[in-house]
């Protein structure tokens, strides 16, 4: 099984800052097959981003996925108050899905 | 607009059964595959079942392998995940999701709709 680790376990960062996220996989994982995906408290997770770089519909463009490989990486590119959250990347190999632990992006 | 919402959530008896349902609307449901996500109080996100657009393949995490199954009636849009030999690590909150995928295409592979969850309670 593909365990995946992300860091860091907590950014704290300001409106308006860059926020990278890393998920690093245990196992080569297919770009196809990895995504990231943003939560709020109280709320259901919601697709960002799948295939590694293709934004989910309706996201926008402040939200960049990269990486192939072991190492991928979410990039937020300017912070705005609504994307204070917790982020989990996401892969799929031999008919399993896995979760990354999430990373928490709080205000700094 | 998709709408998936669950129901049957509760709090049970270790070593009890619950049934979850998800009722679907606002796109084919017969045309996606679907999973069931669980996240316990205060946790990360797990994986725990996945059943083909046409109910043919059923996936399951290692954790419930045995004790839950997965089903789905594409003629009333509902998907449903039976839990038996529930034991406390299953509480949760239990979401229903739709797989991007249409039909037996391969790539890419992501939840793109969530429901808003049910909660399980596994306590005596």
């Amino acid at each position: 099984e593909i365990v995946l680790t992300q860091s860091p376990g907590t950014l704290s960062l300001s409106p308006g800052e860059r926020a990278t996220l890393s998920c690093r996989a245990s196992q080569s994982v297919s770009s196809s097959y990895l995504a990231w995906y943003q939560q709020k408290p109280g709320q259901a997770p919601r697709l960002l981003i799948y295939g590694a770089s293709s934004r989910a519909t309706g996201i926008p463009d402040r939200f960049s996925g990269s990486g192939s490989g072991t190492d991928f990486t979410l990039t937020i590119s300017r912070l705005e108050p609504e994307d204070f959250a917790v982020y989990y990347c996401q892969q799929y190999g031999s008919s399993i899905f896995t979760f990354g632990p999430g990373t928490k992006v709080d205000i700094k | 607009q998709v709408q998936l919402v669950e129901s049957g959530g509760g709090v049970v008896q270790p070593g009890g059964s619950l049934r979850l349902s998800c009722a679907a609307s606002g796109f084919t449901f017969s045309s996606y595959g679907m999973h069931w996500v669980r996240q316990a109080p205060g946790k990360g996100l797990e994986w725990v079942a996945f059943i083909r657009y046409d109910g043919s393949n059923k996936y399951y995490a290692d954790s419930v392998k045995g004790r839950f199954t997965i089903s789905r009636d594409n003629s009333k849009n509902t998907l449903y995940l039976q839990m038996n030999s529930l034991r406390a690590e299953d509480t949760a909150v239990y979401y229903c999701a739709k797989d991007i995928r249409y039909f037996d295409v391969v790539v890419p592979a992501a939840f793109d709709y969530w429901g808003q969850g049910t909660l399980v309670t596994v306590s005596s």
